[in-house]
């Protein structure tokens, strides 16, 4: 087995302030994601990484940035906080890129922004 | 584009009760099936998946069939338990192997 490591698990922050958030996994996948969660809404996908050293923008990437610093960690950069922003950010790994792959989530990281 | 939409939630039951969650999908392409559960204050996990039209997937005693004809992968337990409350996902993954995920469902059982 394996597991995924989000830190931290509460971040607040000030509007217009850069943040970021870590993911580590000892699962040995290739591909990582980072998906926002919404009160309601679905997972949205910001970013995913295939492989290490690759970056792909998904649906929601703008105000994001990501790197792929190791195969094991992925992290995830807020550019500049929204005021009032509240959202859940979980990163997740598979084994490799397919969409028929299980995706093995972490327990997120709570934003808010003051 | 591709989509899933799934039955808005809370759904409350009582314990020992039956539970349908309606997922309906929309791709022009051949995909693979999820449902992921999501407890509180943890990520969401794979139920189960369903790779081919017409089986079905089942485990912890909830099941949903894949149904190509009528584009709909409906979650079912004949008997749901307190335990049970979580939120439920519906997704599809296509053949650009994009996963797309419902809104989720928020189950609550009352003992």
């Amino acid at each position: 087995g394996g597991i995924i490591t989000q830190t931290p698990k509460f971040l607040i922050g000030q509007e217009g302030q850069k943040l970021t958030l870590k993911c580590q996994q000892n699962f040995n996948h290739d591909t990582m994601y980072w998906y926002r969660q919404d009160s309601g809404k679905g997972l949205r996908l910001i970013y995913y990484s295939i492989t290490e050293n690759d970056l792909q923008k998904g649906d929601l990437s703008e105000g994001y940035d990501a790197s792929r610093e190791k195969k094991s960690s992925f992290s995830l950069t807020v550019t500049s906080a929204q005021k009032n922003e509240m959202a859940v950010f979980l990163c997740a790994s598979s084994p490799d890129w397919g969409g028929s792959y299980e995706q093995y989530f972490g327990p997120g990281t709570r934003l808010t922004v003051l | 584009g591709d989509s899933v939409t799934q039955t808005e939630g809370p759904v409350t039951l009582s314990e020992g009760t039956s539970l349908t969650v309606n997922c309906s999908y929309e791709t022009k392409q051949y995909p693979t099936l999820f449902w992921y559960v999501q407890y509180p204050g943890e990520g969401p996990q794979l139920l189960f998946k369903v790779p081919k039209a017409n089986e079905k997937g089942s485990n912890r005693g909830f099941e949903a069939t894949y149904n190509k004809e009528a584009t709909s992968f409906h979650l079912q337990k004949a008997s749901v338990q307190e335990s049970d409350s979580a939120v439920y996902y519906c997704a599809l993954s296509n053949s650009n192997n994009r996963i797309f995920f419902g809104d989720g469902t928020q189950l609550v059982v009352k003992p």
